[in-house]
């Protein structure tokens, strides 16, 4: 079977830094990703991960570990728009995405 | 604002009647899918088309019927729905299926069944 893990909500205070931890235990993997999503809103898309290490993109960074099955998602000056929730997927095949239960994130002035 | 544009952004409709979602998108892509999302909960696959051809059905009911006229067009003909199957309803798009490019999302379909 496939199992993605996220924690379901954290906090932090704008300004901060925030790390969103992601687990996965799947039959392949062919990348992964992550998106965020506005209540009411479509997922849109942050970064994604095919090999090991970290990728940057603006306030955005994220990390993957193939052996360990494990990536992150980190958020740095944390802006009050970045509430929202935060979906990690992978792809275990081509084509067919699998979502996290996504984790929650708010951020308090 | 996103790339893949979904009409309508709500639809209200009783079990008995029959409607369409659309989605467009004009980049180029060549994979094209349809997800369903409840509250809370992350997007859920329902029909992957590759190249306007359906490659995968996520064993969804009959009662949602895909069509892709054409690579930038891609629809869900709904009929005799349930009230268990109001959700917000998400179609993206890929460049193709066998490579492993993000999918891009469109604003979605929220639709709620009387």
């Amino acid at each position: 079977g496939q199992n993605i893990d996220q924690p379901t909500e954290m906090t932090a205070t704008e300004g901060a830094i925030v790390q969103i931890n992601c687990t996965y235990q799947t039959s392949g993997f062919n990348g992964l990703f992550w998106y965020q999503q506005h209540a009411g809103e479509a997922p849109t898309f942050l970064s994604y991960n095919v090999l090991d290490g970290l990728e940057e993109k603006g306030r955005f960074s994220s990390f993957l570990s193939r052996s360990k099955g494990y990536s992150y998602l980190l958020l740095k000056e944390l802006q009050m728009k970045d509430s929202a929730s935060y979906l990690c997927a992978v792809l275990p095949y081509t084509d067919k995405l699998i979502f996290g239960t996504g984790t929650r994130l708010q951020v308090f002035p | 604002d996103t790339e893949v544009t979904q009409t309508p952004k709500h639809l209200v409709m009783g079990m008995t009647n029959k409607k369409s979602l659309k989605c467009e998108q004009h980049m180029g892509h060549r994979a094209m899918y349809w997800y369903k999302q409840k509250a809370k909960k992350p997007p859920e696959l329902m029909f992957v088309y590759s190249y306007e051809k359906l490659s995968i059905n996520e064993s969804v009911p009959s009662r949602f019927s895909p069509e892709c006229p054409n690579s930038s067009l891609l629809n869900l003909h709904l009929h005799a729905l349930q009230p268990e199957d109001s959700a917000l309803y998400l179609c993206a798009s890929s460049p193709d299926r066998s490579t492993n490019q993000p999918q891009h999302f469109g604003d979605g379909t929220r639709l709620s069944i009387l």
